[in-house]
């Protein structure tokens, strides 16, 4: 059965950086990529990005390009997101999810938006 | 601000249906058919209900279908049950951008 196990919660000072992993299990790591969306407490989800486990291709969010990156090892069929900057409204749950299918044009691929599975979700608290 | 319009809450008794609205704009819910709904319970991941605006996966109950007009996609739910719910999201695809957006979320109250 497909499954995405993600590290434990982090504690973080404004300034620093936390990076979540999201290990996959069930199916063919490389065959799907992967999104992370994150929610702050009592609020929305929030989509940061996204990678292309086939080829490490990435397509960040306006509002954390710049202080995020992706990544992915195959060798473990891992993924990894790394935020740099921490600030207090960066406190949520960050969860990865697995794009069932990416939607492409232009010779591009990107997220289409459907996550079929999901993590458990990483509480990342960003406080002084 | 969401890029994509939700109402706040919605409510129904057992058995009733309600349906809930996302209101995007011609560059995301408007232009392709990459709509999503997500169920999401207290403390929990959310789960895929919809993808493509109106295909449901695998498992999940057809008492829950989708559909879109213009800039609006919808969520129906049929023969409410009360462990239905639970807030609600919409997601698509959004070109301008090439990302992916979120409604606001809409939390279902069983009566």
């Amino acid at each position: 059965q497909v499954q995405l196990v993600q590290s434990g919660a982090e504690v973080k000072k404004p300034g620093a950086s936390v990076k979540v992993s999201c290990k996959a299990s069930g199916y063919t790591f490389t065959s799907y990529g992967i999104s992370w969306v994150r929610q702050a407490p009592g609020q929305g989800l929030e989509w940061m990005g996204w990678i292309s486990a086939y080829n490490g291709n990435t397509n960040y969010a306006q509002k954390v390009q710049g202080r995020v990156t992706m990544t992915t090892d195959t060798s473990t069929s891992t993924a990894y997101m790394e935020l740099r900057s921490l600030r207090s409204d960066d406190t949520a749950v960050y969860y990865c999810a697995r794009d069932q299918r990416e939607y492409c044009r232009g010779g591009s691929c990107y997220s289409s938006g459907e996550f079929d599975y999901w993590g458990q979700g990483t509480l990342v608290t960003v406080s002084s | 601000q969401s890029a994509l319009t939700q109402p706040a809450s919605v409510s129904g008794s057992p058995g009733q249906s309600i349906t809930i609205s996302c209101t995007g704009t011609s560059s995301d819910v408007g232009s392709y058919n990459l709509v999503s709904w997500y169920q999401q319970h207290p403390g929990k991941a959310p789960k895929l209900m919809i993808y493509e605006g109106s295909e449901r996966p695998s498992g999940v109950a057809n008492r829950f279908s989708g559909s879109k007009s213009a800039n609006t996609a919808s969520l129906t739910i049929s023969g409410l049950q009360a462990e239905d719910e639970a807030d609600y999201y919409c997601c698509s695809y959004a070109h301008s951008s090439t990302s992916v957006v979120f409604g606001g979320g809409t939390k279902l109250t069983v009566l």
